[in-house]
């Protein structure tokens, strides 16, 4: 069964960081692209940033970009958000969704199934 | 950067009824729409992707059609647990945009 597993969420202050993980199981994890969708409170979802199962390339939300940098350990099955320079619009719950395809490798132009929990991030002073 | 519209933003319909959601791209994406539930409390769950295809396990209620830019997610028989907010997401490239959401609440 494949979990994602996200962790990393809290308070923190305009202006600074935070880093979110994703730790996943029940699949070949470098085969796979993933994401991190957020929604923030009373909001949509908003996707805010994909990389493929190798990690050789990321996308970003403009929202987000030159702030955020996705990574991933492929050796650690874990995927990673580095968010800097937060910002009140930044407070969201932040899910991490792995790419879904019929056969892998699954690049980065797929839907997200499944999901994780997500982390509930909350930018404030 | 291609924006998705979704139409109506909430709609109230009783059990039985059949609902329509619409989605429109600003630019065609073929079939690269995928539809995705956010039930209260819970995680967001793949209903159709391929514009078209209905993911494992969803109810055969639930259908998908279109292509380009004019996109439909229907659902035949409304039940209580469908009340939810429904998203579209084109994955066609980067930026993966989603919808605005529909709300569906019962009548």
């Amino acid at each position: 069964e494949v979990q994602l597993l996200e962790s990393g969420g809290g308070l923190v202050q305009p202006g600074g960081s935070l880093r979110l993980s994703c730790a996943a199981s029940g699949f070949t994890f470098s085969s796979y692209a993933m994401s991190w969708v957020r929604q923030a409170p009373g909001k949509g979802l908003e996707w805010v940033s994909t990389i493929s199962g190798g990690a050789g390339s990321t996308y970003y939300a403009d929202s987000v970009k030159g702030r955020f940098t996705i990574s991933r350990d492929n050796s650690k099955n874990t995927l990673f958000l580095q968010m800097n320079s937060l910002r009140a619009e930044d407070t969201a719950l932040y899910y991490c969704a792995k790419a879904y395809c019929a056969t892998a490798p699954c690049y980065s132009s797929s839907p997200f199934d499944p999901w994780g929990q997500g982390t509930l991030v909350t930018v404030s002073s | 950067d291609i924006q998705m519209t979704q139409s109506p933003s909430s709609l109230s319909a009783s059990v039985g009824d059949r609902v329509t959601i619409t989605c429109r791209a600003s630019q065609g994406i073929s079939n690269y729409l995928a539809w995705y539930q956010l039930r209260p409390g819970k995680v967001p769950k793949l209903l159709i992707y391929a514009a078209s295809t209905l993911q494992s396990g969803v109810p055969s209620r639930f259908s998908g059609s279109g292509s380009g830019t004019d996109f439909t997610l229907t659902i035949s028989n409304l039940q209580t647990e469908d009340v939810a907010t429904y998203y579209c997401q084109k994955y066609y490239s980067a930026p993966l945009t989603f919808g605005g959401g529909t709300k569906v609440e019962l009548k």
